[in-house]
């Protein structure tokens, strides 16, 4: 099955700063792959995700790419904002199951 | 109606009590979902409804019981819980339109779940 590899577990950089995570994947089959973020005791929200024909894609100050040879894909923020702190998971989607990276914890220092 | 909405928010429970969590959305999705979360831990998938009927039980041991009666509602029964069950139990659904490569997952709130 799908196993997604997720780095850093945490992450601080200082307000106005990028952020990047990496992610890598296992199952060349897997087509989806969605970032969410998870403020502390609310649900993971999607934030930006990107589908295997498309290499890179982005959304105001989040970007996502995705090398299919190499099988990872990182998150890259931005202009990083106080509001940005929070934990963010990677995941792969390949039939109906979402497998989740173990998340990255990223604080925005003022 | 865009959301996911599950119910109750808070549940404690006994090990010997019966109770059910409740998920519920009218976005006309087809598959709903039930996962377990720890803290500092990702979404842990346990089941899968598609068009109301079970398709993936992630080897869940029984004391959890999933239940779709219709295609808007999913809910999860629980009995006998251990102390190791209290955890985050987040309900999502996707459209899965198999026409479709990919199909979004939107996720409700969550029952913060604690078994004593």
């Amino acid at each position: 099955g799908e196993n997604v590899e997720q780095h850093p577990s945490t992450l601080s950089v200082q307000e106005g700063d990028s952020a990047v995570i990496k992610c890598t994947y296992s199952d060349s089959a897997s087509n989806y792959f969605p970032w969410y973020k998870q403020e502390l005791g609310k649900r993971p929200q999607l934030i930006i995700d990107i589908r295997s024909n498309v290499g890179e894609k982005k959304d105001q100050r989040i970007a996502v790419t995705l090398n299919k040879t190499a099988k990872h894909f990182s998150l890259h923020i931005t202009e990083t904002q106080p509001e940005d702190s929070a934990v963010y998971f990677c995941a792969g989607q390949g039939a109906q199951k979402l497998v989740f990276g173990q998340g990255t914890r990223l604080t925005i220092n003022p | 109606d865009t959301e996911v909405t599950q119910t109750p928010k808070h549940l404690v429970m006994g090990m010997t009590n019966k109770k059910s969590l409740k998920c519920e959305q009218h976005m006309g999705h087809r598959a709903m979902y039930w996962y377990k979360q720890k803290a500092k831990k990702p979404p842990e998938l346990m089941f899968v409804y598609s068009y109301e009927k079970l398709s993936i039980n992630e080897s869940v041991p029984s004391r959890f019981s999933p239940e779709c009666p219709n295609s808007s509602l999913l809910n999860l029964h629980l009995h006998a819980l251990q102390p190791e069950d209290s955890a985050l139990y987040l309900c999502a659904s996707s459209r899965d339109d198999p026409r479709l490569a990919y199909n979004e997952q939107f996720f409700g709130p969550g029952t913060r779940l604690t078994v004593l």
